[in-house]
């Protein structure tokens, strides 16, 4: 079965410093990976997805997103960390079979990014 | 301009009653979606229509029923509300023939059944 695992409920880093928010994917055959945020009290916001193709995507807000096909991490990154960038960020993966109760997402449980000024 | 809309924004409402939630999109997508989101902010999937067909229903209670009238619109039925009901619940819709399949998210309602 399909899974995706954020081992940190938050992770805290100061203004200006880089920040990481881990995901692990569990999922047979080839991974669609997506990053979402959500602001509080707001709808979840798309940031970026792997699909195929280079390992390091790029995506909003200067956040960007490495695939590891040997650890199957895909980790969101991003060189120096705003205030606004706090918020709840969700991993999820999708298997890429069309069709049936396969074409959906599987979120991970969330990761909490406060940035401190 | 709106591209996944989603009515109410907060419903209250006592345990026992029936209430609805409308979603719409904007973005010509031929798939929609219902997630809910408890209060420990996990998501998961609900429902999934494609071009007005069911195809994903989670193992979610027959209270629950979703309805899409055509491709822009899902809305989602409840009835005898629970107040394990209580939750954020979010449309969210995306293209099924492209290969990415990005799912783009409405902003949430949140129903709390006192």
């Amino acid at each position: 079965a399909q899974s995706v695992a954020q081992p940190e409920d938050q992770v805290n880093v100061a203004e200006g410093n880089p920040l990481t928010v881990k995901c692990t994917y569990s999922v047979s055959g080839n991974p669609y990976l997506f990053w979402y945020v959500q602001y509080p009290n707001r709808g979840l916001q798309f940031l970026l997805k792997y699909i195929t193709g280079d390992n390091l995507v790029k995506g909003s807000y200067g956040f960007e997103a490495e695939f590891n096909k040997s650890q199957t991490s895909f980790h969101l990154k991003k060189p120096s960390a705003l205030v606004s960038d706090s918020a709840l960020y969700f991993c999820a993966v999708r298997d890429p079979n069309y069709g049936g109760a396969t074409n959906k997402l599987i979120f991970g449980t969330g990761t909490l990014l406060a940035v401190q000024p | 301009d709106t591209a996944v809309s989603q009515t109410p924004k907060y419903l209250v409402t006592q345990m026992g009653n029936d209430k609805s939630i409308k979603c719409e999109q904007n973005l010509g997508h031929d798939t929609m979606y219902w997630y809910k989101q408890d209060s420990k902010k996990f998501l998961k999937i609900m429902f999934s229509y494609n071009n007005k067909e069911l195809i994903i229903n989670e193992t979610v209670p027959n209270r629950f029923s979703p309805k899409s009238p055509d491709k822009a619109h899902l809305n989602l039925h409840i009835n005898s509300l629970e107040l394990g009901d209580s939750a954020v619940y979010f449309c969210a819709s995306s293209q099924r023939e492209t290969s990415t399949d990005t799912q783009y998210f409405g902003p949430g309602t949140r129903l709390t059944v006192l």
